[in-house]
């Protein structure tokens, strides 16, 4: 049972065009966390989000968490191409619970 | 070391044959955790160790995987009989402890396993 949900799963787009993935869980973690993963390597974390109505900047990225503490968009401004990647959701509760993630590709 | 430390980075196993991937993790690290990740899908839990104490082991799959972390640093993921099902990216994370202490989780680069 996926506890998060990702949408959308593909999303291209040209360079310096903007982007938003979405995060929905249906339930509340101790904290939700953003990953990035590369082909052929593991997730690295990007943000951790942990109060309701929390939003953290990270250079052209922008995470906002929502009040209820259950969903979570990634904004990313000026897309490069080194922000291709699949990006990852996931609730911790001591261990991670990931949604399926959004695969972002980014033309030049 | 500078990071987690997965070996092998792929492995191709018959149908039937036992395998075991070795985790090292960050040094000092406590918790250490083991995922299976199906292509185009998100990591799933597995299993997760306090030092050498296996607190949490209700996402094995089955009884032919079994994990140990004998002296709460390295850790091995075995699987035993493997199946076609069993093929996927096995990847290990370490933090200093967990939840919001936990200070971040650094994964590995993974086992790609292939079962044929």
């Amino acid at each position: 049972t996926q506890l998060l949900e990702q949408s959308p799963q593909f999303l291209s787009i040209q360079e310096g065009e903007n982007l938003t993935v979405y995060c929905n869980s249906s339930s509340v973690f101790s904290s939700l966390q953003w990953y990035r993963q590369e082909p052929g390597e593991g997730p690295v974390l990007l943000v951790t989000v942990v109060t309701g109505g929390e939003v953290k900047k990270l250079k052209r990225l922008t995470f906002q968490f929502g009040d209820a503490r259950k969903d979570s968009s990634l904004h990313i401004t000026a897309a490069q191409t080194g922000d291709t990647g699949l990006y990852l959701c996931a609730g911790d509760d001591y261990k991670l619970s990931f949604g399926a993630g959004t695969t972002v590709t980014v033309r030049a | 070391g500078a990071g987690v430390s997965q070996s092998p980075r792929y492995k191709v196993a018959k149908r039937g044959q036992d395998v075991a991937l070795r985790c090292d993790p960050i040094s000092g690290h406590v918790s250490l955790f083991w995922y299976q990740q199906a292509l185009g899908q998100g990591p799933e839990f597995l299993t997760y160790f306090q030092n050498e104490a296996q607190l949490d082991k209700s996402g094995l799959p089955s009884d032919r995987f079994f994990a140990e972390r004998p002296e709460g640093s390295v850790s091995t993921l075995k699987i035993q009989r493997t199946q076609q099902e069993d093929s996927a990216v096995y990847l290990c994370a370490s933090s200093f402890s967990t939840g919001l202490t936990s200070g971040g989780y650094t994964f590995g680069s993974g086992t790609r396993l292939t079962v044929v």
